[in-house]
């Protein structure tokens, strides 16, 4: 079973920013924080990932907090095409598959 | 930029039958996946492949599954004797140094 607890739905206004939010109270030390999203029926995307420290990429930020009991992925300006499924997942580093749960389901609004 | 890529994007069979999905992973990745989505369902865990052979298996991935790099790019599904639950979106992911997955476009498999 996955490990994270997310909302089931949110919606943003297009232009704004979406903070999705995700529960790993169980997190182990050595577990990273990972973000992926899938929109309609396409293969899952990488969006950013973490350990301990936020992250920024040219696609989201990724702010943990200071326990790593929580995260936010943050898109900072959300378009119709950020419409999708958000995964929040934790694993240990280097060839553990990915385990996915239910994720929140984004919807940016016009 | 380097992407993994599936085919065919659409596989429709008759139950029992066997069927092979393809999937290229990126060059120079090491670790290799299969997942499968049935429709309106979370993506689920196959199998993973590291130096020539599985590393790891789901529940799922029974005697009727198979996998096989037969040469330097390819990595394939084998499903011997198809169910209609198999019916599902399949994805190839891999993954390098960097640890991050990359997933394939997918394969939807309808058996009827």
């Amino acid at each position: 079973d996955a490990k994270t607890t997310q909302p089931p739905s949110m919606d943003c206004a297009e232009g704004r920013a979406a903070n999705l939010p995700c529960n790993h109270s169980t997190i182990s030390g050595n577990e990273y924080v990972y973000w992926y999203r899938q929109i309609h029926s396409q293969g899952p995307q990488y969006i950013i990932h973490g350990l301990k420290n936020n992250e920024t990429n040219e696609m989201a930020s990724l702010i943990i907090t200071e326990d790593r009991k929580s995260s936010t992925l943050i898109l900072p300006h959300a378009t119709l095409r950020d419409t999708a499924v958000y995964y929040c997942i934790v694993r240990l580093p280097y060839g553990q598959n990915f385990v996915f749960g239910p994720g929140t389901r984004l919807s940016v609004l016009p | 930029e380097p992407e993994v890529t599936q085919t065919p994007s659409h596989q429709v069979t008759q139950m029992g039958q066997e069927v092979i999905l393809r999937c290229v992973p990126i060059s120079n990745h090491l670790y290799f996946y299969w997942y499968r989505q049935i429709l309106g369902q979370k993506v689920e865990f196959l199998v993973s492949f590291y130096n020539n052979e599985i590393s790891e298996k789901s529940e799922i991935f029974d005697d009727q599954f198979s996998v096989e790099r037969p040469d330097g790019s390819n990595f394939t599904l084998k499903i011997r004797s198809t169910k209609l639950e198999d019916s599902a979106m399949y994805f190839c992911a891999s993954t390098g140094g960097t640890d991050t997955q990359y997933f394939g476009p997918g394969t939807r498999l309808t058996v009827l």
